[in-house]
């Protein structure tokens, strides 16, 4: 098992590009996450998807749309990159259902820098 | 929302001491309080976790407790060691997840 995959590893973005961050886990698990991290501070979410076609903002939305692609994918786009922007985003899955096991699995990380 | 404040920030100790980092929540719906690691460059690592129906929980030289009342947990590293250097996060969960700011520790050979 591959766990949680990202791609891309490394971007660099001018101010006011679009991209967008892929993830993909095979554990089979309901529930996945965006986070980002800053030098510094620990992780704040900014997006989350309970299950299969459902999404819900975190702490820091603004800026990100997600889109849950199936149950394995869930992916993160920036619509107009800003510097603020720039930081190591980290995608994760869990099972995370009531009475279940809640343990987090993460994946590599991408790091973006915004220009 | 979820506040999670975690002290201290940095936590230098010598080689086989202790070492405690504790954590605060704010939402008293939270109901599970994991503990990563992290070394540099690399993705979190889960290294305990404790369900607000458990008050402590221990794994060899790792232990974690918990005061639902109080609303805060503490992790508790013994014999430290050097490859124990890390950031350590802790989280409180219902089903988001909050984490706090981090522990720089470091362990001198």
């Amino acid at each position: 098992n591959a766990g949680v995959t990202q791609t891309p590893k490394f971007q660099v973005l001018k101010t006011g590009q679009s991209m967008t961050l892929q993830c993909a886990q095979d554990m089979n698990h309901n529930s996945m996450y965006w986070y980002r991290q800053d030098p510094g501070m620990g992780l704040r979410l900014i997006y989350y998807s309970a299950s299969e076609g459902t999404t819900d903002k975190g702490e820091v939305p603004n800026g990100y749309n997600v889109s849950r692609l199936n149950k394995r994918e869930f992916s993160l786009r920036l619509e107009s990159a800003a510097p603020s922007q720039t930081s190591v985003y980290f995608c994760a899955s869990s099972e995370a259902s009531a009475g279940q096991d809640y343990e987090q699995y993460f994946g590599p990380g991408t790091r973006l820098t915004v220009t | 929302g979820e506040n999670v404040e975690q002290h201290p920030s940095t936590l230098s100790v010598q080689e086989g001491d202790s070492a405690v980092i504790k954590c605060t929540y704010s939402d008293s719906a939270s109901n599970y309080f994991p503990w990563y690691k992290q070394e540099l460059g690399k993705r979190p690592q889960l290294i305990i976790d404790i369900r607000s129906n458990v008050g402590e929980k221990k794994d060899q030289r790792i232990a974690v407790t918990l005061n639902k009342t109080a609303k805060h947990f503490s992790l508790h590293i013994t014999e430290t060691q050097p490859e124990d250097s890390a950031v350590y996060f802790c989280a409180a969960s219902e089903d988001k997840f909050y984490f706090g700011s981090g522990t720089k520790l470091n362990v001198k050979p």
